[in-house]
């Protein structure tokens, strides 16, 4: 089965950092590009930033770019997103989720269970 | 940048029913269109992608159509455990992924 477990989300003050990880499983994890979504309370998806599946290339929504690093440790099957600056806008559940292609982009299948990330002070 | 734009935001519907939810593209994205079905409380997860193709376990009365800039999410028969929040996704465009804003189905 392919899962995908998140970790590292918390509550953190307005421009501290905070990383989150995500482990995947059942999966070749190498072959495959990688995002983040996150959704606000109450508030809609939004694609936050993806990989593709060997980490050569990186994107980013313009809502986090020049804050945020997505990377990946293929030999650890495992995802990151180093957060930095972190506002309040921030705040939100943030889930990991397999792409489709290799490349990107596709769709999103499996999604974690999703972090909470809260930035207040 | 691509906008997606979804409709209706909200919907009220019956077990039984059939209901039409539309996603509109600001240009033509062909057939990369993806939907989600996402419960309170839970991740989404994937309906339909490439606009037409049901995934994997996912009930038949769920069916996408459309290409280029218009795209429709359609359910045939409402059941109990379909009254959710529905999601459509462009996977082209640059930045990619781009979410619509979501259609709540509700009893």
């Amino acid at each position: 089965e392919v899962q995908l477990l998140e970790s590292g989300g918390g509550l953190v003050h307005p421009g501290g950092s905070l990383t989150l990880s995500c482990e995947g499983s059942g999966f070749t994890f190498k072959n495959y590009a990688m995002s983040w979504v996150r959704q606000a309370p109450g508030k809609g998806l939004e694609w936050v930033s993806a990989i593709n599946n060997g980490g050569t290339d990186t994107f980013y929504a313009d809502s986090v770019k020049g804050r945020f690093t997505i990377s990946r440790d293929n030999s650890k099957n495992t995802l990151s997103l180093q957060m930095n600056n972190l506002r309040a806008e921030d705040t939100a559940i943030y889930y990991c989720t397999k792409e489709s292609e290799p490349l990107g982009p596709g769709w999103f299948d499996p999604w974690g269970q999703g972090t909470q990330v809260t930035v207040s002070s | 940048d691509i906008q997606m734009t979804q409709s209706p935001s909200s919907l009220s519907a019956s077990v039984g029913d059939r209901v039409t939810i539309t996603c509109r593209a600001s240009q033509s994205i062909g057939r990369d269109l993806n939907w989600y079905q996402q419960k309170a409380g839970r991740a989404p997860k994937l309906l339909i992608y490439g606009a037409l193709s049901l995934q994997l376990g996912v009930p038949s009365r769920f069916s996408g159509s459309g290409s280029g800039t218009d795209f429709t999410l359609t359910i045939s028969g409402l059941q109990p455990e379909d009254f959710a929040t529905y999601y459509c996704q462009c996977s082209s465009g640059m930045p990619p992924n781009i979410f619509g804003q979501g259609t709540k189905l509700e009893i």
